[in-house]
């Protein structure tokens, strides 16, 4: 059974940088094919994708946002660590950690944290 | 990047009800199109991909279909459980979209 789990700050300030871990179980993101990502969901709105990392290191950024992301993997502790620079409260926001496979499907989801950017 | 436009945003049906949601691509994404379906507080599950795959264990009353740039999911019987909010997204390119969601409600 695959689990995800994410971690992390659920109330930052504007201008701090956002860090947040998503902790699994059920997969080894040492395994061809697989890989974890990030998306997030503003209260009422629709989902964005944001970051993905692959089994092989591969890293992927939504191009609108790559400047402020940062996604790495620890693979021997079933952790990946997300970062987001310069938090505004337009990036408030409940963010997924997610399992992936056939390269962007999301098949499996973490349960979400709502992070919030406010003073 | 490639817009994805669902429609309606909302639809109001009983249960029963035969219902169909559209989702449409501002240029051609193949086959590579997913539907999931987001229960109000949780997180999304994927129910189809590839257009008209369906994970193990969704239902045969979920049904997907299309190509290019036109997509549909239909619900052939609606049941208690499958009010909730339906996304689509294509994966035909490495930056994923969404479209911006269609809520199934209780007539």
């Amino acid at each position: 059974q695959i689990t995800l789990k994410e971690s992390g700050p659920t109330m930052v300030k504007p201008t701090q940088t956002l860090p947040l871990t998503c902790t699994f179980s059920g997969f080894s993101l040492s395994t061809t094919g697989v890989g974890v990502g990030w998306l997030r969901q503003p209260p009422g709105k629709a989902l964005e994708w944001l970051a993905l990392i692959y089994w092989d290191d591969d890293k992927r950024y939504n191009p609108s946002l790559k400047s402020r992301l940062t996604i790495a993997k620890d693979s021997s502790k079933n952790e990946v660590v997300f970062t987001m620079t310069n938090m505004d409260p337009v990036d408030t926001a409940t963010y997924y950690c997610v399992y992936i496979i056939s390269g962007r499907l999301f098949d499996s989801w973490g349960q979400g944290t709502l992070v919030t950017v406010s003073s | 990047d490639i817009q994805m436009t669902q429609s309606p945003s909302t639809l109001s049906a009983s249960v029963g009800d035969r219902v169909t949601i559209t989702c449409r691509a501002s240029e051609s994404i193949s086959f590579y199109l997913a539907w999931y379906q987001q229960k109000a507080g949780k997180a999304p599950s994927l129910l189809i991909y590839k257009t008209s795959n369906l994970k193990s264990g969704v239902p045969s009353r979920f049904s997907g279909r299309g190509s290019g740039t036109e997509f549909t999911l239909t619900i052939s019987s609606l049941q208690p459980d499958d009010f909730a909010t339906y996304y689509c997204q294509q994966y035909n390119s490495y930056f994923v979209t969404f479209g911006g969601g269609t809520k199934v409600e209780i007539k």
